[in-house]
């Protein structure tokens, strides 16, 4: 099955720094939506995004579909971005797949 | 009210009980989902329904069943739980015809077998 691999595993920031967090995968997709895990478990779709770029305030994308890859960039950090990021991918005719996550801890 | 809703949102249950995990959803989507997170990892598909006459198994639906009562409810059973069955589970639904919505995940259950 297709691959995802996310990096880095872990990140520290301190508050109001910027940050990239890259997204890797093995095959052609559909679909990728990038997600944050808050601490309670939640996770909340940020952005849909099999190609191009997108922003949503302080949070921008961009998928590079015929290269295989995603950014998520989070600027001007805050403590509520803290959490875990997962990017997944869902090629066609299967289902979407989840990589294994970045940890951020923003501190203030 | 939410679009996809889990309940119960937390359970303890005994090892070798039967458990039922219950997943509604108001967005008319016809394909749903569950999948499974351990502490530390990405979520894995458990179960998926294309819709109301169509169940699949995905990549770890050992020890798990599932059942389509309607286009807006989808279960996981846990016929016999074990200790290493303890994860939070998710809910999901998706259109492919919805254009830019991607998939929707509920708040999730957090099942602990003792």
């Amino acid at each position: 099955g297709i691959q995802v691999e996310q990096s880095p595993p872990d990140l520290i920031l301190q508050e109001g720094a910027n940050s990239t967090l890259r997204c890797n995968f093995s095959d052609s997709v559909n679909n990728l939506q990038w997600f944050h895990q808050n601490p309670w478990g939640q996770l909340i779709n940020l952005f849909y995004i099999p190609s191009g770029t997108k922003q949503n305030g302080r949070l921008s994308a961009t998928t590079v579909a015929t290269e295989r890859y995603s950014l998520l960039y989070i600027s001007s950090s805050q403590t509520t971005d803290s959490g875990v990021y997962f990017c997944a991918v869902e090629p066609a005719g299967n289902m979407l797949t989840f990589g294994g996550g970045t940890r951020l801890m923003v501190k203030p | 009210d939410a679009d996809v809703t889990q309940t119960p949102r937390n359970r303890i249950t005994k090892t070798g009980k039967r458990i039922m995990l219950e997943c509604s959803q108001t967005k008319g989507h016809d394909r749903m989902y569950w999948y499974r997170q351990d502490p530390g990892l990405g979520l894995r598909l458990i179960y998926y329904s294309f819709d109301v006459k169509d169940i699949n198994k995905g990549e770890i639906s050992d020890g798990y069943s599932v059942s389509r009562q309607a286009q807006a409810k989808f279960s996981l059973s846990l016929e016999s739980a074990i200790p290493n069955q303890t994860a939070l589970y998710f809910c999901a639904t998706s259109d492919p015809a919805a254009g830019s919505y991607g998939y929707t995940f509920g708040s999730g259950t957090r099942l602990t077998v003792v």
